[in-house]
């Protein structure tokens, strides 16, 4: 089946600080999606990118469907508590319907005061 | 409001032991969707269902079961056969387009606990 890497695994960041994170695939997705899960909660769709070269804000999120369709970006800028939580990538193939979803394995970004 | 419910939130069972995770939406939603999530791990398909009294298979199938009878219903069964059973379930809905744009709106899960 597909592979994402998401990178990275983890960050600790101080609140005020900007966050990058970023999915590379092998194989070239149709659609990316971006999802926000707090501890014990489902995940909330933060950002869905429909188009090689997407450029999409969302509030303090910006995200990026890479020109080459194997790779996703989530930018958050001046992260704030709230913020804390696991991010997680998802690219879908072209004409499936979630049964086409890869996930990747999460960014868990910890927020130090 | 429309969404997707999962009950209950926290399940304990003891091993050899068949359990059921409901999950119920209100969104007319045809798709609906099990997965499993393990600590460190993605989301990993266990089952998916595309329209009532129909339902594939996914990534995981092996030790549970499901049934689709009705549109806004999506039972999962965890069966005494699943080795490792113990992990949070979510299930998800959506509209199947066919063509991509159809993002999974997730219930908030359960937590298993086999012991």
């Amino acid at each position: 089946g597909q592979q994402l890497n998401q990178s990275p695994q983890s960050m600790f960041i101080q609140e005020g600080e900007d966050v990058s994170m970023n999915c590379t695939s092998s194989s070239i997705f149709n659609t990316w999606l971006w999802y926000k899960q707090d501890p014990g909660e489902g995940p909330v769709l933060l950002i869905a990118l429909y188009k090689a070269g997407e450029l999409t804000s969302n509030g303090r999120l910006t995200a990026q469907f890479g020109i080459t369709r194997k790779d996703s970006f989530l930018n958050i800028s001046a992260s704030i508590p709230s913020d804390v939580g696991i991010y997680f990538c998802a690219g879908q193939l072209s004409g499936g319907g979630a049964d086409g979803l890869t996930f990747g394995k999460g960014t868990h970004l910890i927020i130090q005061p | 409001d429309g969404g997707i419910t999962q009950s209950p939130k926290y399940l304990f069972r003891k091993e050899g032991q068949n359990v059921t995770l409901s999950c119920e939406q209100n969104l007319n939603h045809d798709a609906m969707y099990w997965y499993r999530q393990d600590p460190g791990q993605g989301l990993r398909l266990i089952y998916y269902s595309q329209i009532v009294n129909d339902f594939q298979k996914g990534d995981i199938a092996e030790g549970y079961s499901v049934s689709r009878e009705k549109k806004e219903s999506f039972p999962l069964t965890v069966t005494s056969a699943q080795k490792n059973p113990t992990a949070f379930y979510l299930c998800a809905s959506s509209i199947p387009t066919g063509g991509g744009n159809s993002p999974l709106h997730f219930g908030n899960g359960t937590r298993l606990t086999v012991t």
